[in-house]
């Protein structure tokens, strides 16, 4: 089945400690986007590559940054993350900009 | 800014019986607008989409209505199932810009 595939479902890390979350996909889209979703929030997005293009939401701060190196990879680095950062971090895609988003599972952010 | 609203944070709805499940946003610029599900320990799943052309659409037991004047969408289910207890999330976008509601959450009692 195609999927949003998203690795590690949860993670730990320390204040201040770089931290890398990873999301794959088998539905060849061309747009991939990474939310961060806290508690009782709605999902908001961080950041959008279409295919190489990557576009930064204004307000996304400079410790957020992302990789893609291929159409099927997309990464979040957190390279400092403080203890506001702990939230559950969805990666989507989508076939275009216009077009439906498509989940994955989630990766949930714990900050000691 | 919330552009997207979802003003009940719980619903509970008898098995058998109709869930609606409401949203409003601010800006008129959205043009597609969606429902999420999402059951615990997992992503949102799509669920059901209206462009704003429409002030229809239905899949099923699912059924969205769009009221563009008042900027107002909602979900309707019937028959409401237990299998449907999660958080729905309604979604409004224009281009890649996707702005969520906070969700709210359905439990529906056999």
């Amino acid at each position: 089945d195609a999927m949003v595939i998203q690795n590690p479902r949860y993670q730990v890390t320390q204040f201040g400690k770089p931290v890398t979350l990873s999301c794959s996909q088998t539905l060849n889209h061309n747009v991939m986007y990474w939310y961060q979703q806290k508690s009782s929030q709605a999902p908001k997005l961080l950041f959008h590559y279409y295919d190489k293009d990557f576009n930064n939401e204004a307000d996304t701060p400079d410790n957020f940054q992302s990789r893609r190196p291929n159409t099927s990879f997309c990464f979040l680095d957190i390279r400092s993350p403080g203890l506001g950062d702990a939230a559950m971090y969805l990666c989507a895609t989508s076939r275009v900009l216009t077009d439906t988003q498509y989940f994955g599972p989630g990766t949930r952010l714990t900050v000691l | 800014d919330q552009q997207v609203k979802q003003n009940s944070p719980s619903l509970s709805v008898q098995e058998g019986r109709i869930s609606i499940l409401n949203c409003d946003y601010t800006n008129s610029m959205f043009d597609y607008f969606l429902w999420y599900k999402k059951y615990p320990a997992e992503g949102p799943t799509f669920l059901i989409s209206i462009s704003s052309i429409k002030d229809k659409n239905e899949d099923g037991r699912f059924t969205v209505f769009l009221n563009k004047s008042a900027k107002h969408l909602s979900l309707h289910i019937v028959p409401s199932q237990p299998g449907d207890s999660a958080v729905y999330f309604c979604a409004a976008s224009r281009q890649h810009d996707m702005r969520f509601g906070a969700g709210t959450r359905l439990t529906v009692k056999p």
